[in-house]
């Protein structure tokens, strides 16, 4: 258990859908990032947030969407969902500068 | 922008074989560098990382020096095992504006070891 726990673990929706990842940092970690791992574009950037805030976009789609809550637990919401949006979602934290990120395991979404 | 390049792979080498995987890097400022691996079906873990130049990175018996001259951090392993077998990740810490920081990450080299 790497400490930044990731819900729900598979999730298959149709095209057009909206659905919500959910990430828990690990204790203390106050940047969450968002990564999309998918077979043709590798790892991509997607999100940062610190404490509450956002500090750094990558390449997140119009469609896409996220905030990071009081208690620090973060959430991505995809919505008008397409085929091409089935990937791996990760989320990672990290307490700092230098210190290298703790990922989840991960959410694997399917559009069908 | 920022980015890492890695070689291609996939990389197949018998157990107890010497490992390279390259990495280098192109960066403005003077990134952190990381090497993550995945094992299938999981997130990636940290393996090691180097802050400044001439570190060297060890975990595992994996290891890489941080070589600013040649924009480089190679992993290395002296006898791969079975257990090995993953998807390995060069990455550099990207420090932003305000706090802004992403980690950017190689595509990824996967590594198979037969015993």
């Amino acid at each position: 258990d790497s400490g930044v726990t990731q819900t729900p673990k598979h999730l298959i929706t149709a095209t057009g859908q909206r659905v919500t990842l959910r990430c828990s940092p690990r204790s203390g970690d106050l940047s969450v990032y968002w990564y999309q791992q998918s077979l043709d574009q590798g790892l991509q950037f997607l999100i940062q947030y610190y404490n509450g805030e956002e500090r750094a976009k990558g390449n997140i789609l119009e469609r896409f969407s996220a905030q990071q809550f009081p208690d620090l637990h973060s959430e991505l919401n995809l919505s008008s969902l397409e085929l091409g949006d089935s990937a791996l979602y990760f989320c990672a934290s990290s307490v700092g500068q230098g210190y290298g990120y703790t990922f989840g395991s991960g959410t694997r979404l399917t559009v069908v | 922008g920022d980015s890492v390049t890695q070689m291609e792979g996939p990389v197949t080498l018998s157990e107890e074989a010497f490992l390279t995987i390259n990495c280098t890097y192109t960066a403005t400022g003077y990134p952190s560098l990381f090497w993550y691996v995945q094992y299938p079906g999981e997130g990636l873990q940290l393996l090691l990382k180097a802050t400044k130049a001439d570190d060297k990175g060890s975990n595992k018996g994996f290891e890489a020096t941080y070589r600013k001259e040649t924009t480089s951090f190679h992993l290395e392993k002296g006898s791969v095992q079975v257990s090995d077998s993953a998807v390995y990740f060069c990455a550099l810490s990207d420090q932003g504006v305000g706090g802004a920081q992403k980690l950017v990450f190689g595509q990824g080299t996967r590594l198979t070891i037969n015993p």
